[in-house]
């Protein structure tokens, strides 16, 4: 199974500021043939179902704000919030679709207003 | 628009069979370009995965839990639905259904994509 590993856990940031959260898969993501990242991103607001953010790494579902970006390749992947809002505050998890099953999710970033 | 329900008993007991059913409104579930899956999450915990179900019937599990679980569809009524056996607290969890969107490609043993769109989730605890 590829494992993915994300960090920090939790991540304080003021509001307006960056905030960076981290994934790392146990092996690459990276599919040659299509020179494509066969991860994805999503949003959990408290009481709420995840929601999907991004896939191939950085291409953002319809109806998702700018300020969210991804970015990376192979086995090290970054989730950009470029301007914190209020509403942003959630747990993200990256997830990986290059082997399944099984489909294997991070263990959740916990972002929140410093 | 699109949405999914999960319903099912929010309490069950242990070594009983949960079943649970998601009914896809707003849209078919007989869709080539989606696989419908069904992912639980401990409160407070990550998410994992527990299978996925294509209109066609065609199923993949995770392989951790795939001797206790069945996941079934029925197009004449868009639903699909999970079955898991040998209940016990360990699976005390929020269980959501929710539609995959293939980005790469399906095969007979696996579905390349992410999930666009989630049910609201169903709490379930197991206890006598």
């Amino acid at each position: 199974d590829i494992v993915m590993t994300q960090s920090p856990d939790s991540l304080p940031v003021s509001l307006g500021e960056r905030a960076t959260i981290n994934c790392k898969s146990s092996q690459s993501l990276l599919y040659s043939s299509n020179n494509k990242n066969y991860l994805a991103w999503y949003q959990q607001k408290p009481g709420q179902p995840p929601k999907l953010l991004i896939y191939w790494a950085s291409t953002r579902e319809s109806g998702v704000p700018d300020r969210f970006s991804g970015s990376g390749s192979g086995t090290d992947f970054t989730l950009t919030i470029s301007s914190l809002q209020a509403e942003d505050v959630a747990v993200y998890y990256c997830q990986q679709y290059y082997t399944t099953p099984p489909i294997t999710f991070g263990q959740g970033t916990r972002l929140e207003i410093k | 628009q699109l949405q999914l329900q999960e319903s099912g008993p929010g309490l069950v007991k242990p070594s009983e069979t949960l079943s649970l059913t998601c009914t896809v409104s707003g849209g078919s579930i007989s869709s080539g370009s989606y696989y419908w899956g069904w992912i639980r999450q401990p409160p407070g915990k990550g998410l994992e995965w527990i299978g996925s179900i294509q209109y066609t019937g065609n199923t993949y599990y995770n392989l951790s839990l795939k001797s206790r679980v069945t996941i079934s569809v029925d197009t004449s009524k868009n639903q699909f639905s999970l079955k898991m056996r040998s209940m016990t607290a360990a699976d005390t969890t929020v269980y959501y259904c929710a539609r995959l969107r293939i980005l790469r490609y399906c095969s007979s043993t696996s579905c390349l994509g992410a999930f666009d769109l989630w049910g609201q989730g169903t709490m379930v605890t197991v206890s006598s």
